[in-house]
Parts: C-alpha cells; structure tokens; sequence
C-alpha cells in the first residue's frame, strides 16, 4: 500500500470552474500536510500547508483536512489555464516531521 | 533571495560511469533534502541532513549512492557505479531548523543512464 494516494488524472475543468484536487494517506499518525504544484520540468512549488482539521483558504485555493478520514483535498476557486499543471500532496510521517512522503501526482488541465 | 539550485540540470552517462550531483540549499537553511522521482513513481525521500550531519538515510537505495555535505552548505550526491535503474530525476530541497517543515524544492537533476 502506498502511503499516500493521489488520482493521476488528467483531471480537465473549465476556465472560471473550480478544480477539487484529493488526496488520501495511510500513516494515521502522520501530521502534516503540503500541497506543491510542479509546472513541467520546474520545481515543485508549495501553494498551501495545513495542520489541523478543517479549511484552510489562500486566495483562489482552499486546503481541506479530514484525519479521521485520512484526507486532504485542494479547492482551486475561478481556475485559470495558468493553473494547468502537476499537483502533488505531501505528507510527513508521524514520528518525523523532516520525511515528506509524496503521492505520484494528480495533472490539471483548465480549458480556455 | 535565490532559491535551492541544483547542478547539472541534465546528465547522461553509461552504466557503470560515475556522477556527481550538487545542490546548494537557500541559503540560511540548515536542513538539506535529497529525493528521486524514477519514471512513472512518485518522488521518494533519500536523505536528510541537518548541517553536516545525516539525520536520515533510510531512504538510500544502496551503497553505490553517497551524500555528503562538508561544512554545512552545498551538498552532492555521487553514484557509483550508475546503473540503469539509477535513471530518474533528483530533487534537493531545504528548510529553515526551528520553523515550519516546509521544504522548498530546487529544479532537479535529470540523470539518464544508458
């Protein structure tokens, strides 16, 4: 089982639509939580953390949190053609905050 | 500021050839990272140093890689021999001690072995 799990996609959404990106982890323990986005041969970039259950929004982006359900998802609100691009989740195991564990990656693409 | 940065961008070699890759971290970042993306995986932690020390290296495949980090600033990650599975892109990324976890990530290595 992999810790963390992402749907590859392509996930496609129209100009001005909101894309809903999710993740899922295996480590309950785990207690950290990235969302980076990687543009094609760039570095992966972070757009937003979160720590505790809840949302938490930043801009056009809203991270989502559920540990009891070992989920987190990214909300992109008004998604622009600049959005397209890889997301990748990111989670920390529980006894080590420094050990990020990545999903493969969910790619987005917005449609003009 | 100048972010991580990460030398060569490209490398190819032939099995059994030796490669060294450098990173250096954003400077004032005492936490130095290496991860590998092989083709259709996810990206995997290697190590981890905290200045010159290696925290974690739970995630070294094997004694053919070795990281070092003398004086606590620039970092390389040689491989020797490279073998062909070797192949994939690696990633440094670094973050402040004491803060946040958050991990910036540098452009990566793109390491082909033929």
């Amino acid at each position: 089982q992999k810790e963390v799990e992402q749907n590859s996609g392509p996930l496609s959404v129209p100009e001005g639509a909101i894309a809903s990106l999710n993740c899922t982890y295996s480590d309950r323990g785990s207690q950290s939580f990235f969302w980076y986005r990687q543009y094609s041969g760039k570095s992966p970039e972070l757009i937003m953390f979160i720590y505790s259950n809840g949302d938490k929004e930043d801009g056009r982006f809203t991270a989502q949190l559920n540990k009891a359900s070992q989920y987190v998802s990214l909300l992109i609100r008004d998604s622009q053609p600049s959005d397209s691009a890889t997301y990748l989740c990111a989670v920390t195991g529980r006894n080590n905050f420094n050990k990020f564990y990545f999903g493969s990656g969910t790619k987005l693409n917005v449609k003009p | 500021e100048a972010g991580v940065t990460q030398f060569p961008s490209h490398s190819v070699i032939e099995k059994g050839q030796t490669v060294t890759l450098r990173c250096d971290p954003i400077s004032g970042h005492d936490n130095l990272y290496w991860y590998r993306r092989v083709m259709g995986k996810e990206i995997k932690f290697l190590l981890h140093f905290v200045k010159e020390s290696k925290q974690d290296e739970s995630g070294m495949p094997n004694n053919r890689f070795l990281a070092e980090r003398t004086g606590g600033t620039y970092s390389t990650l040689k491989v020797q021999p490279a073998e062909l599975e070797d192949s994939g892109v690696y990633f440094c990324a670094s973050s402040l001690i004491g803060g946040e976890e958050t991990q910036y990530f540098g452009p990566g290595t793109r390491l082909l072995v033929l």
